[in-house]
């Protein structure tokens, strides 16, 4: 059965700061990984998708990684803003639906 | 342009009335998905259709029902409220269940509060 893991569960910097979440899972046999936003009480809103053939993907000043054998994957968020500030969920798709971890709670501080 | 809508955005109901959630969407997509969420918690999968076969998760409690009459709609029934039921529901659609650059697409959610 597929477990994500989500590490740290909350992280709170300074604005302008470098950040990365870590996102780790127990079976590499994935089609992609996404990351997605969550602001509060809100859903889900898709950021990156890394097919499993794929080592990154970009979009403005995010970057994810992907390592699918060693079961890992970053998110690397640059020149951090307090819009940034949301909880930021890893989900795998393998032949089952989205599988989610907890997330990472993140908080800008300007 | 909104492609998930659910309704009601919240949803208030009483300890063992029924209630229903609305998901609909404009995409033709053949796959719903239904999750809840519960406070930090990651989004847990009850259930989805494939177009109009049902999937439902193993651990999915059996007081959870859904229904699809058509592409657009899906709802999800939930036929006795209990307390540990107050949680988030996202609604989520995609073209196909598997693929490399399959991803699902959410709605806002409903929020249910069970009184």
């Amino acid at each position: 059965k597929q477990e994500v893991t989500q590490i740290p569960a909350a992280l709170s910097v300074p604005e302008g700061e470098n950040l990365v979440l870590n996102c780790s899972f127990t079976d590499s046999a994935i089609y992609n990984l996404q990351w997605f936003r969550q602001d509060p009480g809100k859903g889900l809103t898709s950021l990156l998708l890394i097919q499993s053939s794929q080592r990154e993907q970009t979009s403005g000043r995010l970057n994810a990684s992907l390592d699918k054998s060693s079961g890992r994957s970053t998110l690397y968020i640059a020149a951090s803003q307090p819009g940034d500030s949301a909880t930021y969920l890893c989900a795998v798709r393998g032949n089952t639906p989205l599988v989610f971890g907890k997330g990472t709670r993140l908080s800008v501080i300007a | 342009d909104a492609m998930v809508i659910q309704n009601p955005r919240y949803q208030v109901t009483q300890f063992g009335k029924p209630v229903t959630l609305s998901c609909s969407q404009t995409l033709n997509h053949n796959v719903m998905y239904w999750y809840q969420q519960k406070s930090s918690q990651a989004p847990k999968l009850l259930f989805h259709y494939y177009d109009k076969d049902f999937n439902n998760e193993a651990d999915t409690p059996d007081n959870f029902q859904s229904r699809r009459p058509n592409t657009s709609f899906c709802f999800l029934d939930i036929r006795s409220p209990g307390l540990g039921d107050a949680a988030m529901y996202l609604c989520a659609t995609s073209r196909d269940r598997t693929g490399a650059r399959e991803t699902q697409y959410f709605g806002p959610g409903t929020r249910l509060l069970v009184l």
